[in-house]
């Protein structure tokens, strides 16, 4: 299986910030890395596909970036409903794995 | 706009078998090139692969689970559903249903899920 780790596990920030999430996967998976959003309570929502494909109507204050291992999601000036667990993904085989999670709370 | 609802009990007794059905609304299962999959989430942890199947029939379980996973298509009622047997505490999860979009040259992803549902395990 492949191995997807994410850092921090938590990251506090203040609305406005710009954060960035990493995500490193065991070994190379291209551009076959996800992002999720997910709120508390709620399904996982997808964020960026692709690595750096903006899913349709996500803000654009989202982006992704990397290829290979390591990845990062960035967050431009975060606003209150951004704050929630982010999740990587990979896609490249099965069985499919997600990092543990990063949780964006507030500082 | 494509929607997914999971259904089943709540509350199944160790040793049982988990039988979940996720019921696709808005888009047929059998078009387009998507897999049909379940993924859980133990509370406060992270999330788990469990499988997937296509229409033409093939399947991906998770290793971790495989000897205890079914998943199979109702195409009739545009459905599809999860099975897990001889469960135990561990198993005590939400479940969510989703699909898996991506064919031979694109990066697949999953671009729809369900509101997942409560699954204890205990007696």
């Amino acid at each position: 299986d492949i191995q997807m780790t994410q850092s921090p596990s938590s990251l506090p920030a203040s609305v406005g910030d710009r954060v960035t999430i990493a995500c490193r996967a065991s070994q190379s998976i291209g551009t076959y890395l996800n992002w999720y959003q997910q709120r508390p309570g709620k399904a996982p929502k997808l964020l960026i596909y692709a690595a750096s494909n903006l899913q349709s109507e996500v803000p654009s204050r989202f982006s992704g970036s990397g290829s290979g291992t390591d990845f990062a999601l960035t967050i431009n000036s975060l606003q209150p409903e951004d704050f929630a667990t982010y999740y990587c993904q990979q896609s490249y085989s099965t069985p499919r794995t997600f990092g543990l999670g990063t949780d964006v709370e507030i500082k | 706009q494509v929607q997914l609802q999971e259904s089943g009990p709540g509350l199944v007794k160790p040793s049982e078998t988990l039988s979940l059905t996720c019921t696709v609304s808005g888009g047929s299962i059998t078009s387009g090139s998507y897999f049909w999959s379940w993924i859980r989430q133990p509370a406060g942890k992270g999330l788990e692969w469990i499988g997937r199947m296509y229409t033409s029939g093939t399947t991906n379980y998770n290793p971790s689970l495989k000897s205890r996973v079914t998943i199979s298509l109702d195409m009739s009622k545009n459905q599809f559903s999860l099975k897990l047997s001889s469960v135990t505490a561990a198993d005590t999860a939400m479940y969510y249903c989703a699909r898996e979009r991506g064919g031979l040259v694109a990066v697949p992803f999953i671009d729809f899920w369900g509101q997942g549902t409560l699954v204890a395990v205990s007696s």
